[in-house]
């Protein structure tokens, strides 16, 4: 069966701080990966979505960048942390059916990222 | 332009009550799916249901239910015999592209 795993569970970090959230996928092959973010008391905002290795589409300009180095680990990064980034992460694995309509996305288990 | 639109920010309900969560859409696509989860304050999101654009047949799950009408682009979720454990923040979604996107949810309180 298929798992996804995120982490860390929570994270604090200074402003100006880098980052780096990892998350991997198990049990599938290219599969589309995304990140989402949920401020406090938010709907889901997608961040970026991957649907394969080294391709990355970016929603919302900002400070943060992803990266797939392999198929089924994808990784959020940023150099520098602002306050505003702080929020609830999390990623997501889904696949394509009939070749160009994703089935439902899974989700891991999130990190609640504080910046200081 | 594509979007979920929850209008219902915030719900409460007495337990044992009946609850409705509305979802409308928009979309372009012709062939699409869509979705609801449930964030219980875990966070995690758990998948509900998915349905397919050309099936607009209901379904029943235990407790929950879904209605799929494409003339009024809505996809409602009703619990019947709310119980406690039904509190969370549900989510409507649907695909578009390569992406997935999701209405900004709707948080349910079930009193007991």
């Amino acid at each position: 069966s298929q798992t996804i795993h995120q982490w860390p569970a929570t994270l604090v970090q200074p402003v100006g701080s880098p980052l780096s959230l990892e998350c991997t996928v198990e049990g599938t092959s290219n599969p589309n990966l995304y990140w989402y973010r949920q401020a406090a008391g938010r709907g889901l905002q997608l961040l970026f979505y991957s649907v394969g290795i080294g391709q990355i589409s970016s929603e919302v300009p900002q400070n943060l960048s992803a990266s797939r180095p392999q198929d089924r680990q994808f990784i959020l990064s940023s150099k520098k942390l602002l306050l505003s980034d702080s929020g609830f992460y999390l990623c997501a694995w889904s696949t394509t059916l009939t070749g160009y309509i994703n089935t439902e996305a899974f989700f891991g288990q999130g990190t609640r990222l504080t910046v200081v | 332009a594509q979007k979920v639109t929850q209008a219902q920010t915030e719900i409460s309900v007495v337990e044992k009550e009946d609850v409705t969560l509305d979802c409308v859409y928009e979309t372009r696509d012709t062939t699409y799916y869509l979705f609801w989860y449930k964030q219980p304050p875990s966070g995690e999101l758990v998948f509900l249901i998915r349905r397919n654009s050309f099936d607009e047949q209901n379904e029943i799950s235990g407790r929950y239910s879904w209605n799929f009408q494409k003339s009024t682009s809505s996809f409602n979720f009703t619990i019947t015999a709310s119980q406690v454990v039904d509190s969370a923040v549900y989510f409507c979604a649907l695909t578009r592209d390569d992406k997935i996107i999701f209405g900004k949810g709707t948080r349910l309180h079930i009193l007991p």
